[in-house]
C-alpha cells in the first residue's frame, strides 16, 4: 500500500536553532501534502496545506515565518522550525492524498526543544 | 465549516465486549468518511473508509457504516481485544479539497 515516510523520527534541539522535518510519499505522487501538530493527549492540529510548486496555505494563528514549508518535488515537502523554542515540543506529523483521497500519514517526528 | 464530533473518552471495556465509539459530522456536499487509529508510541494508521452514504468500511473486525440521514460513522466492534488499546480518530475530507479534518480522538483502554 502506500506509504508515507518522515525524517527524522525523533530530534533534540537547543533553543535557537532551526530544525528541518522531511515528508516523502514513497511510491505516489502527492500534489498535496499536509502537515500536522499533535500535542500530548490532544487532538491533532492541522497547520499547512503544502502545495507542490506553490505557497503552503496555513491555517489561522500558525505563523507562516517560523514554521517554513517547501514542497520542492510531487514526493517530498519540509516543514523547518525556524529559532526553535521549548513551547516547539510537540510530535509533528504530516500526510499526503493519493489519487483515491485516502489520507496516508507519515510516522510522525517527536521535537524536543531544551 | 465542516467539522467531527466524536465521544471523548477513556473508554474502559473488557476483553471481548462490544464497542461503539461514536461519531457524527457537518459537512457540504458528499465526504469522504475514516477511522484512523494510533497505537501507543506509533504514527497513525488507516483503519477504515467510506466514501458514499450507506457503504461500510470494515478491517481487523471493525466497521463503520456512513449514515447520512444521521450523518453519523459509529465505529464498532463486536468483541475487543487488549492489543484494540489506541486512540481512535473520526475524520472526513471534503470533496472540496483534500484536507482531512480530525475528531478529537477517542482514547480505549481494553482491560484483560
Amino acid at each position: 500500500g502506500a506509504v508515507v515516510s518522515q525524517h527524522p523520527s525523533r530530534v533534540i534541539c537547543k533553543s535557537g536553532t532551526s530544525v528541518k522535518i522531511e515528508c516523502r510519499s514513497l511510491d505516489f505522487q502527492a500534489t498535496t501534502m499536509f502537515w500536522y501538530r499533535q500535542f500530548p493527549k490532544k487532538s491533532l492540529m492541522l497547520m499547512a496545506t503544502s502545495n507542490e510548486g506553490s505557497k503552503a496555505t496555513y491555517e489561522q494563528g500558525v505563523e507562516k515565518d517560523k514554521f517554513l514549508i517547501n514542497h520542492a518535488s510531487l514526493t517530498l515537502s519540509t516543514l523547518t522550525v525556524t529559532s526553535a523554542h521549548p513551547e516547539d515540543s510537540s510530535f509533528y506529523i504530516c500526510s499526503a492524498p493519493d489519487n483515491t483521497d485516502t489520507q496516508y500519514f507519515g510516522p510522525g517526528t517527536r521535537l524536543t526543544v531544551l | 465549516g465542516d467539522s467531527v464530533t466524536q465521544m471523548e473518552g477513556p473508554v474502559t471495556l473488557s476483553e471481548e465486549a462490544f464497542l461503539t465509539i461514536n461519531c457524527t459530522y457537518t459537512a457540504t456536499g458528499y465526504p469522504s468518511l475514516f477511522w484512523y487509529v494510533q497505537y501507543p508510541g506509533e504514527g497513525l494508521q488507516l483503519l477504515l473508509k467510506a466514501t458514499k452514504a450507506d457503504d461500510k468500511g470494515s478491517n481487523k473486525g471493525f466497521e463503520a457504516t456512513y449514515r447520512k440521514e444521521t450523518t453519523s460513522f459509529h465505529l464498532e466492534k463486536g468483541s475487543v481485544q487488549v492489543s484494540d488499546s489506541a486512540v481512535y480518530f473520526c475524520a472526513l475530507t471534503s470533496n472540496r479539497d483534500d484536507k482531512i479534518i480530525f475528531g478529537k480522538g477517542t482514547r480505549l483502554h481494553i482491560l484483560p
